[in-house]
């Protein structure tokens, strides 16, 4: 079975900042793995992705992840982030097309 | 591409009676589609898993009897909740893929489920 752990539950940033939003997880076989944001009453999206090849995985709005297998890490990374960052953000990994949810980031932007 | 709707988006029930949720794949085929139970400020919590014309699998602890899933076709799915109970009010997500391009779902919005 596999397991996701996200490191923080809450992560307060200013506007403009950097942020990094911290995910591991466990598994005894390869996985893929996603980050997803979810702003309130809403369903999930996607940010990024890692299937194979590259390590580093760029997403949409300005986010991106790096994939450590050594460390079985997938950190989810912004060099500047804005006000309408503020939202949950959920690691998960997926194997046998079934996904796994960590419990999730709430990321403030504050000006 | 890859939108997935969810009908209704919000809804008020009393106590005893059933509700109907569904969940639409919009612009693709969705042979697998997976319904979620989310409360506030927690994580998404799988129910079941459906494959289109087969029955779906629970995961442990969920009544097949009381979540009714219904996946009759590639682009629909629907869960039923009967005989609603207070403690069911929660926010149910579907997803549904297609089989390729990773194992990505794709989300539908989301139904808020108020049992009074």
């Amino acid at each position: 079975a596999q397991s996701v752990t996200q490191l923080d539950s809450q992560v307060p940033v200013f506007e403009e900042a950097p942020v990094e939003l911290r995910c591991n997880y466990s598994s005894s076989v390869s996985v893929y793995l996603f980050w997803y944001v979810q702003y309130p009453n809403q369903g999930l999206q996607l940010l990024l992705k890692y299937l194979s090849g590259s390590t580093l995985v760029k997403g949409i709005n300005g986010f991106e992840a790096e994939f450590n297998k050594s460390q079985t890490s997938f950190h989810l990374r912004k060099p500047s982030v804005h006000i309408s960052d503020t939202a949950e953000y959920f690691c998960a990994v997926v194997r046998a097309g079934k996904s796994t949810f960590g419990d999730g980031t709430t990321l403030t932007v504050k000006p | 591409g890859a939108v997935v709707s969810q009908h209704p988006s919000w809804v008020i029930c009393k106590s005893g009676t059933s509700v109907k949720i569904e969940c639409r794949s919009l612009d693709f085929q969705a042979t697998t589609m997976f319904w979620y139970r989310q409360f506030p400020k927690q994580s998404l919590m799988l129910m079941a898993t459906s494959n289109e014309g087969s029955k779906a699998t629970y995961e442990q602890g969920v009544e097949k009897d009381k979540f009714l899933i219904n996946h009759a076709s590639l682009t629909l799915s629907t869960l039923t909740v009967t005989s609603a109970h207070p403690e069911d009010s929660s926010f149910y997500i579907c997803s549904a893929s297609s089989g390729t391009g990773g194992y990505e779902q794709y989300f539908g919005p989301g139904t808020r489920l108020t049992v009074t």
